[in-house]
């Protein structure tokens, strides 16, 4: 069946540090792909999303590709600030209802 | 300004007591969605609503109850037959299933 798997945390990371945060599919067809974020008590904020193969999504300084051949869509920011943290949910949506992987929680400190 | 809002932010439920979350959007969507998140935990889907006066469940709809009356709004209610209910619950729509979803504030419901 369909699915997404994320790479488990929590992470911490230094402010300023490079921040990739793994996602890998399974589904048929072409489904498209976002990544999401949540602050501490509040509801899920679209962060970026790709609807092809080989497309890019950016927002804030991060990214992700949409990569059909390893089935990932991997998450990344080059410097990441104290603000960022939070937890990351990656999730597809092949049909008519979206899968949500298990989040990922990011921390990053001064 | 358009969004999705919920209501209450904190809700209390007593034993044996059915209680009703709230959730309304501007935005015009066809779709609407109730998840529900436990701690440390992802997103697990009660019932979603493509259309209007219908709905489908979802993985976890036992305990759960939906309507649709109107466009925009798709009140959950928590029944005593959910004897776990203490959880965050997060109501999403989109503008036509597959689509991006947005999502509202939530509503933390806890168990006295």
């Amino acid at each position: 069946g369909d699915s997404v798997t994320q790479m488990e945390g929590p992470v911490t990371l230094s402010e300023e540090a490079f921040l990739t945060i793994n996602c890998t599919y399974t589904a048929t067809g072409y489904p498209s792909l976002f990544w999401y974020v949540q602050y501490p008590g509040e509801g899920l904020q679209l962060l970026l999303k790709a609807t092809k193969a080989d497309d890019k999504g950016s927002n804030k300084g991060f990214e992700a590709t949409y990569r059909k051949e390893t089935t990932s869509f991997h998450l990344e920011k080059g410097s990441v600030q104290v603000s960022d943290s939070a937890v990351y949910f990656c999730a597809l949506s092949p049909r008519n209802q979206f899968y949500f992987g298990t989040g990922t929680s990011l921390t990053v400190i001064p | 300004d358009g969004g999705i809002t919920q209501s209450p932010k904190y809700l209390f439920r007593k034993e044996g007591q059915n209680v009703t979350l709230s959730c309304e959007q501007n935005l015009n969507h066809d779709a609407m969605y109730w998840y529900r998140q436990d701690p440390g935990q992802g997103l697990r889907l009660i019932y979603y609503s493509q259309i209007v006066n219908d709905f489908q469940k979802g993985d976890i709809a036992e305990g759960y109850s939906v309507s649709r009356e109107k466009k925009e709004s798709f009140p959950l209610t928590v029944t005593s037959a959910q004897k776990n209910p203490t959880a965050f619950y997060l109501c999403a729509s989109s503008e036509r299933a597959q689509e991006t979803q947005y999502f509202g504030p939530g509503t933390r419901l806890l168990v006295l």
